[in-house]
């Protein structure tokens, strides 16, 4: 069955050095999303593309923040200059054609830890 | 602020027992419910998607029903299985075409006993 995967598992990094996630989505869907989870906390929208931009994104999501699909395969998410308040598991995800009724399928995370 | 409520928060309950959770959340412009089951360390498992008012959708022994008018769905396990502990999350989306953003409760973290 085909699944969303991301790489790292963990990530650890200090605060103020560029970190970028990494995700493959499922191969035939169009949109893809990144969410958040501070630990204790709701997860938490970030961003979704389509079409190659992005089509919403959320307050948190600022100018430290950026995505991208450089390949046809891969779909990226880069912060530049990590704070301590980044620490959280980062998750990606994909949904196929039908938008907001449409599944969206979640990888297994990325672990951010920012010293 | 939309605002997607889980009760209980944790459930801890013996092999064999059935059980049922609650997700609540606004109920003006709904357009889609998600239903997920996450395991530690691995991806959320996608179980349902529900659209329309009294929705009810089957997976083996889980089950969901859907009340667009008042705001909230019920997830139910039938005869609970040590495999069934996990975190249980609900999803709500309210934008239809305009947005596909999903908004999380805090989850259900349900403990079966063997």
């Amino acid at each position: 069955e085909p699944e969303v995967t991301q790489t790292p598992s963990h990530q650890v990094t200090q605060m103020g050095q560029e970190v970028i996630l990494r995700c493959v989505p499922i191969s035939n869907h169009l949109y893809f999303y990144w969410y958040r989870q501070i630990l204790g906390q709701k997860v938490e929208f970030l961003v979704s593309f389509y079409n190659n931009e992005i089509s919403e994104k959320s307050e948190i999501f600022d100018d430290q923040f950026s995505v991208e699909r450089p390949d046809g395969s891969n779909f990226t998410l880069k912060i530049r200059s990590t704070k301590l308040e980044d620490s959280a598991m980062y998750f990606c995800a994909s949904s196929g054609e039908r938008g907001w009724s449409d599944t969206q399928y979640f990888g297994p995370g990325t672990r951010l830890t920012v010293l | 602020i939309l605002n997607v409520e889980q009760s209980p928060q944790s459930l801890h309950v013996q092999e064999g027992d059935s059980t049922n959770f609650t997700c609540s959340f606004p109920s003006s412009n709904f357009y889609a419910l998600h239903w997920y089951r996450w395991e530690t360390a691995k991806s959320p498992e996608a179980l349902f998607v529900m659209t329309l008012n009294g929705d009810e959708k089957k997976k083996g022994r889980i089950s969901a029903t859907l009340n667009t008018k008042e705001g909230y769905s019920y997830l139910y396990i039938k005869g609970s299985q040590p495999e069934d502990s996990a975190t249980y999350l609900c999803a709500f989306n309210r934008g239809g075409g305009a947005t596909n953003k999903l908004i999380f409760g805090t989850g259900t973290l349900l403990a079966v006993q063997p």
